[in-house]
């Protein structure tokens, strides 16, 4: 069975930073493009970032290019987001997704406050 | 980059009716369309891959079809536990973007 686990979320400044994890588990995660999508409160789903299998490609959503790295470890099974210079806008449910286009597997989320 | 536009933005219907909702993409995207289906409080599920294909498990009631700009999902007999928000999302080229949603509610 898949299995997406995303930690890291809470409650930061704005200008401040947070390094969500997605924790992989069910599948080969070496053979699989990545992705990053968000949901404000109340809100639709955005796509924010995705990553080829060997890290080798790194697409990002117009807003949060420069301030947002996505990055993975195959040997940890593990995809990450490093969020920083956050801002208000940022606020969402971060989903990990497995795949590239078609998010076939979603973890349970985890939620990111920027607020003063 | 490509719009996807999605009709209606709610809707309400009676169990058993014929639900159909429209995605417009605001150029050609062939059969790259996905849909999700996400039940309040819950995460989005794979419904429905290249326009028209179920994913695995999903039940057959449901069903997709379409291609270059014009996309539909179709429920055949809506059923209480159909109650959820829809979005389509375009997969054909970066980003991939989603549609703002349908609400289906149970008349």
């Amino acid at each position: 069975e898949v299995q997406l686990v995303e930690s890291g979320g809470g409650l930061v400044q704005p200008g401040g930073s947070l390094r969500l994890s997605c924790a992989a588990s069910g599948f080969t995660f070496s053979s699989y493009w990545m992705s990053w999508v968000r949901q404000a409160p109340g809100k639709g789903l955005e796509w924010v970032a995705n990553i080829k299998q060997d890290g080798s490609e790194k697409y990002y959503v117009d807003s949060v290019k420069g301030r947002f790295t996505i990055s993975r470890d195959n040997a940890k099974n593990s995809l990450y987001l490093q969020m920083n210079s956050l801002r208000a806008e940022d606020t969402a449910v971060y989903y990990c997704a497995r795949g590239k286009g078609v998010y076939y597997d979603w973890g349970q989320g985890t939620l990111v406050t920027v607020s003063s | 980059d490509i719009q996807m536009t999605q009709s209606p933005s709610s809707l309400s219907a009676s169990v058993g009716d014929r639900v159909t909702i429209t995605c417009r993409a605001s150029q050609g995207i062939s059969n790259y369309l996905a849909w999700y289906q996400q039940k309040p409080g819950k995460v989005p599920k794979l419904l429905i891959y290249a326009a028209s294909t179920l994913q695995s498990g999903v039940p057959s009631r449901f069903s997709g079809s379409g291609s270059g700009t014009d996309f539909t999902l179709t429920i055949s007999s809506l059923q209480p536990e159909d109650v959820a928000t829809y979005y389509c999302q375009k997969y054909n080229s970066a980003p991939p973007n989603f549609g703002q949603g349908t609400r289906l509610e149970i008349k």
